[in-house]
């Protein structure tokens, strides 16, 4: 059964400051990747994808991908406290499988 | 913008009652998902339909039962709540059951049992 571990499981970073969120999956056959954010009282959304090898920029959202390595992160430019939230890494095999969560808290 | 809809946001019930919890999406999906989040905040699929037929049934007691009268409703009856199911349900939507699609959450219906 697939693993998914995330680290750290909390982060406090400074407004303006660079977040950075890691994940690891114990399953070679993970091809599709997903960073989710879930603010306090709300269901988890998605924010971004990624499915291919290197790096996948979305604004302030930069997205990692090493398939040969199992890894993922997910790097936050400019953090805003509504930034503040528990997010999620997430991989597909034949379901999707959580990661274990990273909270991060923006100090303004 | 909300497009998975989930009723009550709330629900506090006493050990052995029987409590259903409501989900419809908007969103055209043909599959949708039941997952539980516990107090450590994980995430855990429990069942899975794609266009009203179950297609994941994963390890939960059998008085977890899901309900689906077409694919944009998936409801979630549990019969005799133990208080190890307090939790917040979350129902999800996806395109399709391809392994590329997207989930999409609702916000939630949180269960407290007494």
């Amino acid at each position: 059964q697939q693993k998914v571990q995330q680290s750290p499981e909390s982060l406090i970073v400074p407004e303006g400051g660079m977040a950075s969120l890691n994940c690891t999956f114990s399953d070679r056959n993970s091809q599709y990747f997903w960073w989710y954010r879930q603010h306090s009282g709300e269901g988890p959304k998605a924010l971004m994808s990624i499915f291919s090898n290197g790096d996948k920029k979305e604004g302030r959202f930069t997205a990692h991908l090493n398939k040969a390595s199992l890894y993922v992160s997910l790097h936050i430019k400019d953090s805003q406290p509504s930034d503040s939230a528990l997010y999620f890494c997430a991989g597909n095999t034949d379901k999707v499988v959580f990661g274990t969560g990273t909270r991060l808290q923006v100090s303004p | 913008e909300t497009a998975v809809f989930q009723t009550p946001n709330y629900h506090v019930t006493q050990v052995g009652n029987e409590v259903s919890f409501n989900c419809k999406q908007t969103l055209g999906h043909d599959t949708m998902y039941w997952y539980k989040q516990d107090s450590k905040k994980l995430l855990k699929i429990m069942f899975s339909y794609n266009n009203k037929q179950l297609i994941v049934n994963e390890t939960v007691p059998r008085r977890f039962s899901p309900q689906s009268s077409d694919k944009a409703h998936l409801n979630l009856r549990i019969k005799s709540v133990e208080p190890e199911d307090s939790a917040v349900y979350l129902c999800a939507s996806s395109r399709d059951w391809g392994a590329q699609d997207t989930q999409y959450f609702g916000p939630g219906t949180r269960l407290l049992v007494l």
